[in-house]
């Protein structure tokens, strides 16, 4: 089975509905990311969290909420999707140390 | 803030020859990692940099830390079809613990 997983794989929605992400993993990592990539820019970050109550801004919050439920759990909300949001997302993870990083199979979304 | 550019973004070689991208980074990095890509994959862990100069080798990809710690490079030597994909370098900047991913260079490899 996978280490970190991601639901849904994909999701077409139309602008303005409200979306979650999910992220799940069995690697026991205290570390947890939200990324998007896009053609052309890479991976960017969303949000970070070193622990379950430790909730940072990445590089492109706005727009973008998350919550870390477990330690294995971090999902990724959208409040209000709008069609600049479409774009590939991927969980990732790491340990303490700050090593690799274990990224999710990722969500591919596209707003409407 | 921190930003973490590559070149090229793109590269198309022949099966045999050699292919190189560069990571330069706005700021003095404390470590950088590299990952690839496959079509339709996710990235993948390959190394990980930490010494001013270091190079480090795996089978035929070699790997190098610039010696002011803001550049690095990744160089495949005589490239199968099976590199094919985007190779992604992510620095730590020295006063944080997130890395920033830079732009991707993709690599296609002709038969």
């Amino acid at each position: 089975d996978a280490d970190v997983t991601q639901t849904p794989r994909n999701r077409i929605t139309k602008t303005g509905k409200r979306i979650m992400l999910e992220c799940s993993q069995t690697k026991g990592h205290d570390r947890m990311y939200w990324y998007r990539q896009d053609p052309g820019l890479g991976l960017r970050l969303i949000y970070y969290s070193f622990d379950v109550k430790d909730i940072n801004k990445g590089e492109i919050s706005d727009g973008y909420s998350v919550s870390r439920q477990a330690q294995a759990k971090f999902s990724l909300s959208l409040e209000s999707a709008i069609p600049n949001q479409t774009a590939l997302y991927f969980c990732a993870t790491s340990d303490v140390r700050g090593g690799e990083s274990f990224f999710g199979p990722g969500t591919r979304l596209t707003v409407l | 803030g921190q930003q973490v550019m590559q070149i090229p973004q793109y590269q198309h070689v022949q099966e045999g020859e050699d292919f190189t991208t560069y990571c330069n980074s706005s700021t003095t990095l404390s470590n950088i990692q590299w990952y690839k890509q496959r079509p339709g994959g996710h990235p993948v862990f390959l190394i990980q940099l930490v010494k001013s100069g270091e190079v480090k080798k795996q089978k035929r990809l070699t790997f190098q830390f610039g010696e002011a710690k803001k550049n690095s490079s990744l160089h495949i030597t005589a490239t199968q079809t099976t590199d094919v994909g985007t190779y992604f370098c992510a620095g730590r900047d020295s006063g944080t613990y997130k890395y920033i991913f830079g732009t991707g260079t993709r690599l296609k490899v002709l038969a």
